[in-house]
């Protein structure tokens, strides 16, 4: 299957900082890009969604301002979690879907712990 | 979960027997997805059922779809202790194929 890489895999920093999450389609041009939250034992909750060159579209009680998400070419998407607090740690995970398609390729998450 | 929910949530079985997970889900849907998650990976994709389908299979596994009920199976057969893993079931709304949603997943544990 295509190839989604997710950088960093883990990543621990300070309350109050800034973190950027990386996501990006190695083999396929990603029209359309899903960001999710996962805590411990729990599914995935879609937070966002992205379509290249446009303003993401955000799930409701998701602060746009706080998780900060950018499409800007077909093989990239970010996800900044702004002013992090330890509350914002968790797993998040992107995914990504070509045009047309009907399945999404899934990254391998990154593990963030803010302390 | 923001679509549906899953049971049950937790399986425990013994190698070679079959394992079933149910998926139930709330609006109506374009297609239906499987997908499996190791714990703190990211999820891979299994295989994907259309609406106006009712049975696919992939290898030892086997799913099936009943929109009437909003409902959907996925069986896997002769299980291995490598299937071990998170299952969650994942839709695209009826209307807006640009969104998945998951369901609240079934943990297995395939004991060998």
């Amino acid at each position: 299957g295509a190839v989604v890489s997710q950088h960093p895999s883990r990543v621990i920093c300070k309350s109050g900082t800034s973190v950027k999450i990386e996501c990006r389609s190695l083999d396929f041009q990603a029209t359309t890009m899903f960001w999710y939250r996962q805590f411990p034992k729990q599914s995935l909750m879609l937070m966002a969604t992205s379509n290249e060159g446009s303003k993401a579209t955000y799930e409701q009680g998701v602060e746009k301002d706080k998780f900060l998400i950018n499409h800007a070419s077909l093989t990239l998407s970010t996800l900044t979690v702004t002013s992090a607090h330890p509350e914002d740690s968790s797993f998040y995970i992107c995914s990504a879907r070509g045009t047309g398609a009907r399945e999404a390729f899934f990254g391998q998450g990154t593990r963030l712990t803010v302390v | 979960s923001q679509q549906g929910e899953e049971d049950p949530q937790a399986l425990s079985i013994q190698e070679g027997e079959n394992a079933t997970m149910n998926c139930s889900y709330k609006t109506s849907i374009n297609n239906l997805q499987w997908y499996r998650q190791n714990s703190g990976r990211g999820l891979v994709h299994l295989i994907l059922i259309r609406s106006n389908e009712r049975e696919k299979h992939s290898g030892r596994l086997r799913v099936t779809l009943d929109t009437s009920k909003k409902s959907s199976s996925l069986l896997i057969t002769a299980s291995r202790a490598a299937d071990t893993a998170s299952y969650f079931c994942a839709t695209d709304e009826g209307n807006n194929f640009n969104k998945f949603y998951f369901g609240s997943g079934t943990k297995l544990n395939v004991k060998p």
